[in-house]
């Protein structure tokens, strides 16, 4: 696609349950990025992918949460034993390389743990 | 922390005046960029200004840099209802590694 892809757009999921975010990035991007943004706030930085590794991890909020890259595209950000603090939009976004200007962000996925 | 603070939180003006946001931060930078976030959407890139840099045009937008005073900001001229949106500026620097950091943003309404 032309653009950075995310699903799904919407999540509504029980307390306790797993949850798995995909980012489709845009085609030959290296570098991919995860964001959290909560009801009115800023982006909270989360996790970045240079091909399939992660230099900076230090964003995540705890070890519920991981990322992984393979094949140098697709991501995929979980969640484990979901809590009500998690609801948040998860935002992806891409880059030809880091540290080489604009982010292409895609819609995000907005998660709800009831 | 975050790197970026905006100022003001929310701002609301009539159509055809201009819109200043202001955008300070803590380190040194390479560059910093600004983007638009409509309701529900994820965010669009605006402008990117480097360090070296003072000032930087594009369209309606201009930016400002003050690197002595770790500030910047966004004047958008003659604004119109569809201007309408979050601004957030965001700060990249070889010591972030590969991340931009984001401020909190500033709520534009502008009203027809």
């Amino acid at each position: 696609g032309a653009g950075v892809s995310q699903s799904p757009s919407n999540k509504v999921t029980e307390k306790g349950k797993d949850v798995e975010l995909r980012c489709d990035p845009i085609s030959g991007h290296t570098a991919l990025y995860w964001y959290r943004q909560s009801l009115g706030q800023g982006l909270e930085f989360l996790i970045y992918f240079q091909g399939n590794s992660a230099p900076d991890k230090s964003g995540l909020p705890s070890d519920r949460f991981s990322a992984e890259r393979t094949g140098g595209s697709v991501s995929t950000l979980t969640i484990q034993r979901t809590q009500q603090e998690d609801s948040a939009v998860y935002l992806c976004a891409s880059n030809l390389e880091i540290n080489t200007g604009e982010l292409f962000f895609g819609e995000g996925s907005r998660l709800t743990v009831l | 922390s975050q790197q970026g603070e905006e100022d003001p939180q929310a701002l609301s003006i009539q159509e055809g005046e201009n819109a200043t946001m202001n955008c300070s931060y803590k380190t040194s930078i390479n560059n910093l960029q600004w983007y638009r976030q409509n309701s529900g959407r994820g965010l669009v890139h605006l402008i990117l200004i480097r360090s070296n840099e003072r000032e930087k045009h594009s369209g309606r937008l201009r930016v400002t840099l003050d690197t002595s005073k770790k500030s910047s900001s966004l004047l958008i001229t003659a604004s119109r209802a569809a201007d309408t949106a979050s601004y957030f500026c965001a700060t990249g620097s070889y010591n972030q590694g590969g991340k931009l950091i984001f401020g909190q943003g500033t709520e534009l309404s502008v009203k027809p």
